[in-house]
């Protein structure tokens, strides 16, 4: 049974920092999801991570994967108010299990 | 935005009482997707549908049934409501496999 596990939770930062958002996985998978979500709101897709070594860059985010250690990572650079939200990853090809996402709480 | 309606997006019930829910798109895409959404829990897939008629169970389908007669409408019905299937309901759709999922905007059920 997969299972997607990320860290931290809950994340507080100050406008300007750097963090990183961690998501692991416990079997195979062809490819890694991030999706944002902005409170009371819908999901919205933001990168898809096809192999081994893919990284995808937007903005001051980027997300990287690892799929010999299973594990996938969103990167944010000098965090801005706006980028507060809460990110998921999910994994799968036609059946997704999300994680339980990490809320980003950018503080000006 | 994937043309995706969810409805109702509000909705109160009493406990026992059925519930449906629908999602209906505008994008004739293959794949439906029903979701859960509960703090500390994430998302967590009800059931999907990968055809007409074709559906399968995901993580958390006891208490759930769904139907797709139509390519564009995908239901999710709660014979008997309870009180634990308060929640926020988000449906996906995808055009294939591995493709991103696009989502709707949820319903938001409360069971008293």
């Amino acid at each position: 049974e997969l299972k997607v596990e990320q860290n931290p939770l809950f994340l507080s930062m100050q406008e300007g920092k750097n963090y990183t958002i961690y998501c692991n996985y416990s079997t195979t998978s062809d490819r890694l999801y991030w999706y944002r979500q902005d409170p009371g709101k819908s999901l919205e897709s933001l990168f898809v991570l096809l192999s081994n070594g893919a990284v995808k860059q937007e903005g001051r985010l980027m997300a990287s994967l690892d799929t010999k250690a299973r594990l996938s990572t969103l990167h944010i650079t000098a965090a801005v108010h706006d980028l507060s939200a809460t990110y998921f990853c999910a994994l799968g090809t036609y059946k997704y299990i999300f994680g339980t996402g990490t809320r980003l709480k950018v503080l000006a | 935005d994937a043309g995706i309606t969810q409805s109702p997006r509000h909705k109160v019930t009493e406990t026992g009482t059925p519930v449906t829910l629908r999602c209906h798109q505008t994008e004739n895409h293959r794949y439906m997707y029903w979701y859960r959404q509960d703090p500390g829990h994430g998302l967590r897939l009800i059931h999907y549908s990968y055809g007409v008629k074709d559906t399968d169970k995901g993580e958390v389908s006891d208490g759930y049934s769904v139907s797709r007669s139509k390519t564009e409408d995908f239901l999710l019905t709660l014979e008997s409501a309870t009180s634990s299937q308060t929640s926020v309901y988000f449906c996906a759709i995808s055009e294939s496999t591995g493709a991103p999922l696009h989502f709707g905007n949820g319903t938001r059920l409360t069971v008293t």
